[in-house]
Parts: C-alpha cells; structure tokens; sequence
C-alpha cells in the first residue's frame, strides 16, 4: 500500500514556538505538498515541492517555510506560531502527469496543530 | 486561472436514497478532474479521477461520475447511499500536476 506519513497527528503549541510538521512518502513521487483546512474555507495550497530542494509558494505561504533535503521527505516550519495557525494540515504528494499518470493527490491522514 | 466550484455545502439525504454531489470546474482545455472523500478526523482518500476518454467514470464504495464539457460539470452519484457514506466530499481539478480543490460538500446521511 501507498504510504503518505505525517509525524504527529496532535500537536498543542504556544504562542511564539517554532514549530515542525514532518511529511514522509514511500512511492518516490516527485511532487510534494502542504495544504491547511479550515471549516468553509476546504484545502488552501501553503507550499509545493517538485523536486528536492526545489519549493514554490501557494496560496497562503505567509507565516510558513519548508523544508526538502530528501525526495521522501516534505517539513513545514513554523517559525513563530500564532493563534490563527490553529488548523489542520494535511501533506500530500503525487506523481508529475505523463503517460497513463493523472497526477492524482495522495494524502497523510493530516495533522491537527492548536497554538494557544 | 482555474476554478472548481461546490454549490453545496451540505447535503441531507436518507439511508438508501440515491445522491447527487455537484461540481463545476472553469478551465480552458480538457481537465484533469477528481472527487475525494474524508471521513472525520482523517485525510482525503480519491474515489474517482477522469483525464480522458469514457466520460462516465466508475469509482470505488460504489461511486460514479460523469463529466459534462458543455456544463463544466463532473458530478459524482451514488444510486443507493449507505450509512457510512457520511463525510466531506471534495472536487478538485487543473490543468497541471497541482489541482484546485472546491470547498467541499459535508454529506449527513439519515436513517
């Protein structure tokens, strides 16, 4: 089976702490992604990577930064934890399209962060 | 740019009845085209995806969807909705490797 493995499920922080979310996927997929999820607002795109090193911000990267020193592996950084990051967030990643690839997102099982 | 629009944001219907969950997409060319599902506190699972070819696509729990060029619409059904369908639905589509997602349609089944 197809594994997309998010670090920590539940995480409770305070207000100013740095904060790691880690992202690990064993398909050897080249694309990564890191998506928030708000109640109405569905998945907002934080940051994408297409290849190691390589990162692209999306829609709301502002608060955040990435990490990816290996194909397998995709962290998001925190680097001062506010209130209004209180949310869930869900890591994916998928195969870049080609031939009978559609690129279809496969997702962690998400990890819910509440800063106090 | 693209878009993928869910009209609803809720969805009641009763144990067995049959369902219908909407979605328009705003693309040029052909899209790729997804629906998920999340049940609570769990990440999305894909239950069916379209690129090309049949336009009726047949997706896994039962699911199906038919993607409409001349509507932009790629709605997903179901003939007869079990209990533990109950969850978030999300359409998402594009023209690239990263898709756009709708809003997402919460389905609360009755029995």
């Amino acid at each position: 089976d197809v594994k997309v493995t998010q670090s920590s499920r539940y995480l409770v922080k305070r207000t100013g702490e740095k904060v790691f979310l880690e992202c690990v996927q064993d398909m050897d997929h080249e694309n990564m992604f890191w998506y928030r999820q708000d109640p109405g607002l569905g998945l907002r795109l934080i940051y994408f990577s297409y290849d190691v090193k390589m990162k692209e911000k999306g829609d709301i990267p502002e608060g955040y930064s990435v990490s990816r020193e290996k194909k397998e592996r995709f962290s998001l950084i925190l680097e001062s934890a506010s209130t209004n990051q209180t949310s869930m967030y869900l890591c994916a990643s998928s195969r870049i399209p080609s031939g009978g690839s559609t690129g279809e997102l496969f997702f962690g099982e998400g990890s819910r962060l509440t800063v106090l | 740019a693209q878009s993928v629009t869910q009209p609803d944001i809720h969805i009641t219907v009763s144990e067995g009845a049959s369902l219908e969950l909407r979605c328009n997409y705003s693309y040029g060319a052909t899209p790729y085209l997804f629906w998920y599902v999340q049940s609570p506190g769990q990440g999305l699972q894909l239950l069916l995806k379209y690129f090309s070819g049949d336009t009726l696509v047949q997706g896994i729990k039962g699911f199906e969807a038919e993607f409409k060029r001349s509507q932009s619409s790629f709605n997903l059904r179901k003939p007869s909705v079990h209990w533990s369908d109950a969850a978030e639905y999300f359409c998402a589509g594009g023209g690239s490797y990263i898709p756009t997602f709708g809003r997402g349609t919460s389905l609360i089944v009755h029995p």
